[in-house]
Order: C-alpha cells, then sequence, then structure tokens
C-alpha cells in the first residue's frame, strides 16, 4: 500500500515571497509518478506539477519547482513569486502503474493537503 | 474541446436512499476513475473504469458501485446512504497512461 503525508495543515506567506510546502511519502515499488495538484474554492482539481521518479532532475513550472529526495521519499513543491492567485489548498500524489498490460491509468494517493493562504 | 463534465453539482439525499453520480471525460479519454473527498481531506480514490470493467477499486464497501458506457462516460451508485457518505465526489479521466484531468465534483450531502 502506498501512503502520502503532509505535515503542514496550513501555511501562509507573503505575496511576492518563496514558500515551501512539504510532502513524504512511502511505496515499496521503484517506479512511480509525483504530482502536486492545487484545489482553489472553485474545487477544480488541477495539476502543478509532475515528477518521474527515474527522473533525478527536478522538474520545474515557471514559479513552481520540486526538491525530489528518492532515497528520503521527500517530494517539496517550492513557489517563488508568490500571487494572490496561488491561494488553494494544495495535495502531494502519488501514482504507482500497476503495469502496462491492459492499459489505463491507475488510482491516484492523495496526501491530506496544505491550505496556502497568500498575504497581500 | 469540453474537459470533465460531472451531474449534478449538488445533490441532497436521505440516509438509506440511493443515488447515481454521472461523469463524461475528456474528449479522447477512455479512462474514469471516482474519488470521494470528505470535508477537509484529501480525495480518496474509489475505483476505476478502463473498457467498460471495473479495472481497480479502493478499500470502498460494496454499496459503491459503477458503471462505465462505450462512449467512456461513467456513472457512480451508491446504495443504502449512510450521512458518512456526504462528502464531494471528483471524477477524473485520462488517456492510456496519461495524465488524470478532474471534474469540479459533486456535492453530496445525506440528511
Amino acid at each position: 500500500a502506498q501512503t502520502v503525508t503532509q505535515s503542514q495543515p496550513e501555511m501562509s506567506v507573503q505575496e511576492a515571497e518563496t514558500v515551501t510546502l512539504s510532502c513524504t511519502y512511502d511505496t515499496s515499488e521503484s517506479d512511480y509518478y509525483l504530482f502536486w495538484y492545487k484545489q482553489p474554492p472553485s474545487r477544480q482539481m488541477i495539476l502543478v506539477i509532475r515528477q518521474e521518479a527515474y527522473k533525478q532532475q527536478n522538474a520545474t513550472e515557471n514559479r513552481f519547482s520540486v526538491n525530489f529526495q528518492k532515497a528520503a521519499k521527500s517530494f517539496s513543491l517550492k513557489i517563488s513569486d508568490s500571487q494572490l492567485g496561488d491561494a488553494a489548498m494544495y495535495f502531494c500524489v502519488l501514482l504507482v502503474p500497476r503495469g502496462y498490460s491492459g492499459g489505463g491509468a491507475d488510482g491516484l494517493t492523495f496526501g491530506k493537503g496544505t491550505h496556502l493562504i497568500i498575504q497581500p | 474541446d469540453a474537459g470533465v463534465t460531472q451531474s449534478p453539482t449538488h445533490l441532497i439525499k436521505t440516509r438509506g436512499q440511493q443515488v447515481t453520480l454521472r461523469c463524461s471525460p475528456k474528449s479522447g479519454h477512455d479512462t474514469v476513475s471516482w474519488y470521494q473527498q470528505a470535508l477537509g481531506q484529501g480525495p480518496q480514490f474509489i475505483f476505476q473504469y478502463y473498457e467498460e470493467e471495473e479495472r481497480q477499486r479502493g478499500n470502498f464497501p460494496d454499496r459503491f458501485s459503477g458503471h462505465q458506457f462505450p462512449n467512456y462516460s461513467s456513472e457512480l451508485n451508491v446504495n443504502a446512504l449512510l450521512l458518512g457518505d456526504s462528502a464531494l465526489y471528483l471524477c477524473a479521466s485520462s488517456p492510456l497512461l496519461g495524465r488524470a484531468y478532474f471534474g469540479q465534483g459533486t456535492r453530496l450531502t445525506v440528511v
């Protein structure tokens, strides 16, 4: 079984500052994917960034970057130059593919989320 | 191109009743997954459908069942509703081994 732990229920940051959200996970598999999703009050779940476990290079998407430490099973999200529109629940998510036979993606394992507040 | 659409957006049911939630996947997506998100929690995986069959299931009782139609749309059925079934139900669709796109969810309240 897979688990994802987010130890920060809530984080607050000043607009234009940098904030880091923490995540640890556990799986016995070596092939997996990690994601950060954001969920604003609209409830729409939006993909922020994705990391393949076999890639050593940390993923980056504009102001969003991750620090992926495979041995420590740690996957933190750094948001630079925070903007008011970044305010949302952020979920760390793990996907362990069951195998390619039969096709299709597999169920995602979510953490409990971190509520990010942006102070103007 | 429409994204993932779910209906209805809100629903109120009485304990013991049955409910059906619907999901239309994003165009080109053949896999549909359902998640339950209780208030203040992360989503929990219910099950996944591919080629009209349940491919994988999370830790949910048999009261939760589903169906996928030939056009890839899907339904989630919950029988004998409990107060604890009150939650946001999210549908996600994806292409073969691709990234998941989520709908805006159905808010179910059981009274």
